[in-house]
């Protein structure tokens, strides 16, 4: 089964700094990996997701994460932190007929 | 606006209780993924339907049961419910099943809260 660990439950930055989420996966196969924002009370929004085509995956509102095969990688970055930012995020990896998620990490964004 | 659609948005019921979740999936989507999220076990996947038919199981108690109609909306049923299964329930939907790299789109939950 694959499966997905993210490290670090909460991380904080200060809004203009670069934000760095990280996921690892574990697979036997080459994996389809994802990355979802979860602002509060609101479902899952997919923010970009890894299909082999390109190791740099750019998604929505800035943020972009890189697959590295040789670290079992795919951490979510944004250069510049937003107030707006703050939310939960959640890496995910397709496993046959449904996705698996990471345990999720809360962004805190300080002024 | 994902376009998958879930009532009600909040429940709140007694303990011994049934209820029913309803999703209605993006048009076109065949499959549908029903999730349960809560403090301490996270983002667990319940059952997938792809076509009416069900494909995948996961961590679904006996107690829960949930199916997928000609229409392709989607029903999950909850019974004698316990303090425990408070939580919040997503539906998600996706064009196909599984071996692709398709993401899957998420309704806005509904908040089951069991007093």
């Amino acid at each position: 089964a694959q499966s997905v660990t993210q490290l670090g439950s909460h991380v904080s930055v200060s809004e203009g700094a670069l934000v760095l989420l990280r996921c690892n996966y574990s697979s036997s196969v080459p994996p389809y990996l994802f990355w979802y924002v979860q602002y509060p009370n609101q479902g899952l929004q997919l923010l970009l997701k890894y299909t082999s085509a390109a190791t740099l995956v750019k998604g929505i509102n800035g943020f972009e994460a890189e697959f590295k095969k040789s670290e079992t990688s795919f951490h979510l970055t944004k250069p510049s932190a937003h107030m707006s930012d703050a939310a939960e995020y959640f890496c995910a990896v397709r496993d046959t007929d449904k996705l698996i998620f990471g345990t999720g990490t809360r962004l805190q964004v300080f002024p | 606006d994902s376009g998958v659609t879930q009532t009600p948005k909040h429940l709140i019921t007694a303990t011994g209780q049934r209820v029913t979740l309803r999703c209605s999936p993006r048009s076109g989507d065949l499959s549908v993924y029903w999730y349960q999220q809560s403090l301490d076990q996270g983002l667990q996947f319940l059952i997938q339907y792809y076509n009416g038919e069900e494909r995948a199981k996961g961590n679904i108690l006996e107690r829960f049961s949930a199916q997928q109609f000609p229409d392709l909306h989607s029903e999950l049923n909850l019974s004698s419910l316990e303090l425990g299964d408070s939580a919040l329930y997503f539906c998600a939907s996706s064009v196909d099943i599984g071996g692709t790299a398709r993401e899957a789109f998420f309704g806005q939950g509904t908040r089951l809260t069991v007093v």
